[in-house]
């Protein structure tokens, strides 16, 4: 069955340091995977996709992901963080067949230190 | 281009009463999903529905849940005799026709049940 993991529920950055969430997915075939972030009482805004091709995807506010299939993980990353970044990120996966279900991650909730 | 509208944001029901909870998809999107978010916990699937068909739900509770998305008006959740375990905040995505799974799933801000 498909699933991901995100092994860091929490974790604080100084502002202006670099970034990188840890995603691993379990999937069968080439995985359609996507990065959403999740501010306080709000929904769901993609930051970045991948499907195919580059495995290096750039996305919104300055993220970017490298799909390593070798390793089978997706990781985001940051190379300097905002104190607007603080959030929870959420990694998933495409749940592909009839369905286009996602799989998500229990989420990594980021703090930003001044 | 309107986003995804839930509605209501905030829902509060005693145990034994009935939730609706009412989600329009982005203009020209025919998919709809459904997801819950219990506290501390990632977003879980519970159904997709295209127009006046139901795809997939295997993500729903087998009893007191159901979910339609009729020919015109919004797509509807509704939970019967609800208990303190269905507080949570349920998402509705919506997605382009072409039911394809790299298609972006857009989501709506939310409805947060709590059940007192």
């Amino acid at each position: 069955a498909q699933s991901v993991t995100q092994p860091d529920i929490h974790i604080t950055v100084s502002e202006g340091a670099s970034l990188e969430l840890r995603c691993n997915y379990s999937y069968g075939a080439t995985p359609y995977l996507f990065w959403y972030v999740q501010s306080p009482g709000q929904g769901l805004q993609l930051l970045l996709k991948y499907f195919s091709g580059d495995t290096l995807v750039q996305g919104i506010k300055g993220f970017e992901a490298e799909f390593k299939r070798s390793q089978s993980s997706f990781n985001l990353r940051k190379p300097s963080v905002h104190w607007s970044d603080a959030a929870e990120y959420f990694c998933a996966v495409g749940g592909g067949g009839a369905t286009n279900k996602l799989i998500f991650g229990t989420g990594t909730l980021l703090a930003v230190q001044p | 281009n309107a986003g995804v509208m839930q509605n209501p944001r905030h829902l509060v029901r005693r145990r034994g009463q009935e939730a609706r909870l009412r989600c329009s998809p982005m203009k020209g999107h025919s998919h709809v999903y459904w997801y819950r978010q219990l506290p501390e916990e990632g977003l879980k699937f519970m159904v997709y529905l295209q127009k006046e068909n139901i795809i997939d739900e295997s993500g729903m509770p087998k009893e007191r849940f159901s979910a339609e998305f009729p020919k015109e008006g919004p797509s509807i959740l509704r939970i019967q005799q609800v208990v303190r375990g269905d507080s949570a905040a349920y998402f509705c995505a919506s997605s382009p026709p072409s039911a394809r799974a790299y298609n972006e799933q857009f989501f709506g801000p939310g409805t947060r049940l709590t059940v007192l």
